[in-house]
């Protein structure tokens, strides 16, 4: 699985979009993009991915750039509850029976 | 669905006593994983199973872990004999593991925060 790379923390007022951005240079063709994220004291949750295309759903959208060497998680309307290590993880297609790979992610503090 | 259930969420243990630990996946799931994180090492894979049978345990310590799956709703890591430095959180998570699916999420458990003095 390609490398990623994220900034160590972030913060992000309330009520504001909290834009989280991974590079991810050596990703391949076959390689889409996960995000999970860490709540203190929880397990890690999936979020959203993606291949190419960006993507949306309930919880974020992900914008992925048109070379696919980086992308950006966004949660458009952060709040307290959004206060969490978020890892992007880079996968095969047909790695779902297999571990995930966490790095260090980012820890976002979401601010009132 | 209840979700990944982990048992006990909490234990703390004297030094050189048994301690196992307990997972129940997702019914319907058949790729089980178990994870150690700790403040040094962040998450990393101890072992997971698919349908049952063990696949990779490059990740377990030394042979005082082992990890069992005797159905496909049930499993254990079992640490014998514990030591301090194995004290760390301990998750359990769980996919259907559909091959060529791309969204194959895993399911974490809550966790089991071991404490060994």
């Amino acid at each position: 699985d390609a490398k990623t790379t994220q900034p160590t923390s972030m913060d992000c007022a309330e009520g504001r979009a909290a834009n989280l951005p991974c590079n991810h240079s050596t990703i391949s063709g076959n390689e889409y993009v996960y995000w999970y994220r860490q709540i203190h004291s929880q397990g890690p949750q999936y979020i959203i991915h993606g291949l190419k295309n960006n993507e949306t759903n309930e919880m974020a959208s992900l914008i992925i750039t048109e070379d696919r060497k980086s992308s950006t998680l966004i949660l458009p309307h952060a709040t307290l509850r959004d206060t969490a290590v978020y890892y992007c993880i880079v996968r095969y297609r047909n790695s779902g029976n297999t571990p995930l790979v966490f790095g260090k992610g980012t820890r976002l503090s979401v601010i009132a | 669905d209840a979700g990944v259930i982990q048992s006990p969420r909490h234990e703390v243990t004297e030094m050189g006593q048994e301690v196992t630990l307990r997972c129940k996946p997702i019914s319907g799931h058949n790729s089980l994983f178990w994870y150690r994180q700790t403040m040094m090492r962040g998450l990393e894979l101890l072992i997971y199973f698919n349908n049952n049978v063990p696949i990779d345990d490059s990740g377990m310590p030394e042979d005082r872990f082992s990890a069992k799956m005797p159905n496909a709703s049930f499993s254990t890591l079992k640490i014998q004999p514990s030591e301090p430095r194995d004290s760390a959180v301990y998750f359990c998570a769980s996919t259907k593991g559909l091959a060529g699916e791309a969204k194959n999420i895993q399911y974490f458990g809550a966790g089991t925060r071991l404490s060994v003095l």
